[in-house]
């Protein structure tokens, strides 16, 4: 079945430092790629995916990468602020008639001033 | 605001009993997902429906059921409750029943059982 590893569970970074999380999947028909971020208390929040015919995909100080051949797929946050600590998840789809989710463990960052 | 409603956003019970979330997808969506968040198990997939039928199937026990009504919305009923179910209960959406698609989720419903 499907597996998502995701590291590290936690990350404490300097306000304007990078942050990096990475993910690896076992299913190589894998798919989609979503990061979610998660505040205390509240829903799972969509900041950006991935799809498996892509490398890299930009959205302002958030950038995914994607590496099929290895299985694994990386959230890179550039410039922190304070108001990107939150738990981040990734997951992986595979392809097929359902669309679930397979989540990682989550990593909860930390980004101090 | 993610378009998707949950209700209710918090319900107290006790052993033994059932309750009913709700969800309400966002305009458009035929699919509905319902995934449990627990402290030691993360965000589980429960079950899918797509368009009034079920489309698969999680880790979803057997006293926990679900369905999808003709509007659209959906039902988790969870009975005979034990303490290991107290947990947070999203409901997501998504346009189709393939994948590739974003899901988007509600504010969920907080079950906290005594």
């Amino acid at each position: 079945g499907e597996n998502v590893e995701q590291h590290p569970s936690t990350l404490s970074v300097q306000e304007g430092d990078s942050a990096v999380i990475k993910c690896t999947y076992s299913d190589s028909a894998s798919n989609y790629f979503p990061w979610y971020k998660q505040e205390l208390g509240k829903r799972p929040q969509l900041i950006i995916d991935i799809r498996s015919n892509v490398g890299e995909k930009k959205d302002q100080r958030i950038a995914v990468t994607l590496n099929k051949t290895a299985k694994h797929f990386s959230l890179h946050i550039t410039e922190t602020q304070p108001e990107d600590s939150a738990v981040y998840f990734c997951a992986a789809q595979f392809t097929g008639t359902a669309s679930k989710l397979t989540f990682g463990t989550g990593t909860r960052l930390q980004v101090t001033l | 605001d993610s378009g998707v409603t949950q209700t209710p956003k918090h319900l107290i019970t006790a052993t033994g009993q059932r309750v009913t979330l709700r969800c309400s997808p966002r305009s458009g969506d035929l699919s509905v997902y319902w995934y449990q968040q627990s402290l030691d198990q993360g965000l589980q997939f429960l079950i899918q429906y797509y368009n009034g039928e079920e489309r698969a199937k999680g880790n979803i026990l057997e006293r926990f059921s679900a369905q999808q009504f003709p509007d659209l919305h959906s039902e988790l009923n969870l009975s005979s409750l034990e303490l290991g179910d107290s947990a947070l209960y999203f409901c997501a959406s998504s346009v189709g029943a393939v994948s590739n698609q974003p899901q988007h989720f509600g504010d969920g419903t907080r079950l906290s059982i005594l």
